[in-house]
């Protein structure tokens, strides 16, 4: 079975800081995806990125970067210089190579509350 | 402005009693979800659905049951029989055939039976 273990509850930092936000996953599929949302507290999931399982290689998205390691089942997700608006409780998830006749189901992480103070 | 929207944002019931929440899209989709979300436990699959008139239960369908009669709308019922209702229910949805398509939520709606 597929899990997704985000053990960072809720982390604080200072404005400025840079905050990683970690996550493990756990599969015995071969080809897969793996995916960061954002959740403000307005409530609606926004997706940050997806990789898929033949892609290691790290992805930067302005103070945004992404970390994965294969070996070590992570997905690491870096926030340089963190501002207040990233606020939010973040996911990690994981979806399965495919459902019959498409669709994505995903598995989620119990999420990372951030909490960026000035 | 494509996208999915979820109905109401707030609704209170009393115990005992059926609710409907709906979701409706204008993505063209083929695919939607339903996900419960309870604090410190992320976000669980209740029901999906691929296509029209076809849908299958997720990891924790007891107590709910939907329905697909149309592409855009995939509405959900807690019924009398969930034991723990009150919870943040979003609604999700994917293009078909796309297993490596993120999903689009809808802005979600808290339910609080008393």
């Amino acid at each position: 079975a597929q899990k997704v273990t985000q053990a960072q509850t809720e982390i604080s930092v200072v404005e400025k800081e840079d905050v990683t936000l970690d996550c493990v996953y756990e599969t015995r599929d071969t080809t897969y995806y793996l995916f960061w949302y954002k959740q403000p507290p307005s409530g609606e999931l926004v997706f940050l990125i997806r990789r898929n399982s033949f892609d290691e290689q790290n992805e930067i998205s302005g103070r945004y970067s992404w970390n994965f390691q294969k070996s070590t089942s992570s997905f690491n997700f870096t926030i340089t210089a963190s501002q207040v608006v990233d606020s939010a409780v973040y996911f990690c998830a994981l979806s399965e190579a495919g459902l019959t006749g498409g669709g994505n189901k995903l598995t989620f992480g119990t999420g990372t509350q951030l909490k960026v103070e000035l | 402005d494509g996208g999915i929207t979820q109905s109401p944002k707030y609704l209170f019931r009393k115990e005992g009693q059926n609710v409907t929440l709906s979701c409706e899209q204008n993505l063209n989709h083929d695919a939607m979800y339903w996900y419960r979300q309870d604090p410190g436990q992320g976000l669980r699959l209740i029901y999906y659905s691929q296509i029209v008139n076809d849908f299958q239960k997720g990891d924790i369908a007891e107590g709910y049951s939907v329905s697909r009669e149309k592409k855009e709308s995939f509405p959900l019922t807690v019924t009398s029989a969930q034991k723990n209702p009150t919870a943040f229910y979003l609604c999700a949805s994917s293009p078909l055939g796309s297993y490596n398509s993120p999903l689009h939520f809808g802005n979600g709606t808290r339910l609080t039976v008393t």
